[in-house]
């Protein structure tokens, strides 16, 4: 069975730094794409960050309104994947996702129960 | 950026009755790269249907989409209980991947 469970999640104030895990299970992690996508409360959803498989380096992609403060990276030895987001604004208020991209496109076949990541003095 | 318009925003129906969705794109979305999913309150988003028309596994056939450039349609045929939630669209044709604002589906 397929799980993804995110953690880190939690009240921070403006300016301030936090690290989001999704732990996987259930499929070989190394194999896959892998994304976060938020959404905030009451709102639609919204995809954040991706990183690559290691057959495609690692590489990793954001969204613009987070570039240059968030960070994706993973641990296929761990099976995890890491949000780290910094210079957080009241506008990255969110529960935050974690999403495995299916081996046949870029859409999300699993996902996580998600993470409330709340900015605020 | 391809923007995905979703109408209605809600949309009020009674159990059995056929719901339709549309999802329309500022651009064509190529390979016809459109995924479609539900939300339950208080729940992750769960996957319907991708490249325009094909349901994920498990997706019971009462679930339909339709569509190709820039305009797509989920179907439900006859509405069942469980199936009143949000109804997102997503576009993966192009980067970066897109969400529509959702659909409401209630019950009437």
């Amino acid at each position: 069975e397929v799980q993804l469970v995110e953690s880190g999640g939690g009240l921070v104030q403006p300016g301030g730094s936090l690290r989001l895990s999704c732990v996987v299970s259930g499929f070989i992690f190394s194999d896959h794409y892998m994304d976060w996508v938020r959404q905030a409360p009451g709102k639609g959803l919204e995809w954040v960050a991706r990183s690559k498989n290691k057959a495609n380096s690692y590489t990793t992609e954001y969204t613009a309104s987070v570039k240059g403060r968030f960070t994706i990276s993973r641990d296929d030895s761990k099976n995890s994947l890491y949000l780290h987001m910094s210079s957080l604004t009241t506008e990255d208020t969110a529960v935050y996702y974690c999403a495995r991209a299916a081996d046949y496109g870029d859409f999300f076949d699993f996902w996580g129960q998600g993470t409330l990541v709340a900015v605020s003095s | 950026e391809i923007v995905l318009t979703q109408s209605p925003g809600t949309v009020s129906l009674s159990p059995g009755e056929r719901a339709t969705l549309s999802c329309r794109a500022s651009q064509r979305v190529a390979g016809n790269y459109l995924a479609w999913y539900q939300q339950k309150p208080g729940q992750a988003p769960s996957l319907l249907i991708y490249e325009a028309s094909f349901r994920a596994t498990g997706i019971p056939d009462r679930f339909s989409g339709s569509g190709s450039g820039t305009d797509f349609t989920l179907t439900i045929s006859r509405l069942e209980p469980e199936d009143f939630a949000v109804y997102y669209c997503q576009q993966y044709g192009g980067s970066p991947l897109t969400f529509g604002g959702g659909t409401k589906v209630d019950v009437k």
